[in-house]
């Protein structure tokens, strides 16, 4: 079984501080791992993903997700937060060969003049 | 190219009414999903189709909840009776056939139920 699981379903920071949202899984198959990001009363929209090639994965609007497999993590982060970042991000997994995406709880990101 | 169309956008039921929802995929796409947000929540799957196919229903309610993706037109989500806990975001996700399959999904802007 899969699962995915968001550390912090709230974070708050600066405008022009670092961003770090938090992901863990657990697979017992590789893994794909996706982040999506999501604006209030809109769809989601995928802002990077992970399917066994380069480790480090960069996304749109500067953001980049680490995959460690030593860690079962991949956080992403983004250097400097704007405050058009502001929304919730889900972190999600599924397998090569199926495409049932298994969510996070979600993390809701505000940003602070 | 359009991408996932949902319809409507909006839907305001009684409680016991039925509620049709509607997702048209990416064109070229064979694969649609369905997922539920409640209030506060992330998203929770529900059930995967193919034309004319249910390919995992998991995460669908026993009772009152149906989905079908026909050989022509739109994958349909219907809840019959609707009860308050309804309420929520239904998101339709497509994906295209495995050979071009890269484990992305793709998603509609989602319907959102409210239960008076």
């Amino acid at each position: 079984a899969q699962s995915v699981t968001q550390l912090g379903s709230h974070v708050s920071v600066s405008e022009g501080a670092l961003v770090l949202l938090r992901c863990n899984y657990s697979s017992s198959v590789p893994p794909y791992l996706f982040w999506y990001v999501q604006y209030p009363n809109q769809g989601l929209q995928l802002l990077l993903k992970y399917t066994s090639a380069a480790t480090l994965v960069k996304g749109i609007n500067g953001f980049e997700a680490e995959f460690k497999k030593s860690e079962t993590s991949f956080h992403l982060t983004k250097p400097s937060a704007h405050m058009s970042d502001a929304a919730e991000y889900f972190c999600a997994v599924t397998r090569t060969g199926y495409n049932k995406l298994i969510f996070g709880a979600g993390t809701r990101l505000a940003v602070h003049p | 190219n359009a991408g996932v169309m949902q319809n409507p956008r909006h839907l305001v039921r009684r409680r016991g009414q039925e509620a049709r929802l509607r997702c048209s995929p990416v064109k070229g796409h064979s694969h649609v999903y369905w997922y539920r947000q409640l209030p506060e929540e992330g998203l929770k799957f529900m059930v995967y189709l193919q034309k004319e196919n249910i390919i995992d229903e998991s995460g669908m309610p026993k009772e009152r909840f149906s989905a079908e993706f026909p050989k022509e037109g739109p994958s349909i989500l219907r809840i019959q009776q609707v009860v308050r806990g309804d309420s929520a975001a239904y998101f339709c996700a497509s994906s295209p056939p495995w050979t071009e399959n890269t484990g992305e999904l793709f998603f509609g802007e989602g319907s959102r139920l409210t239960v008076l």
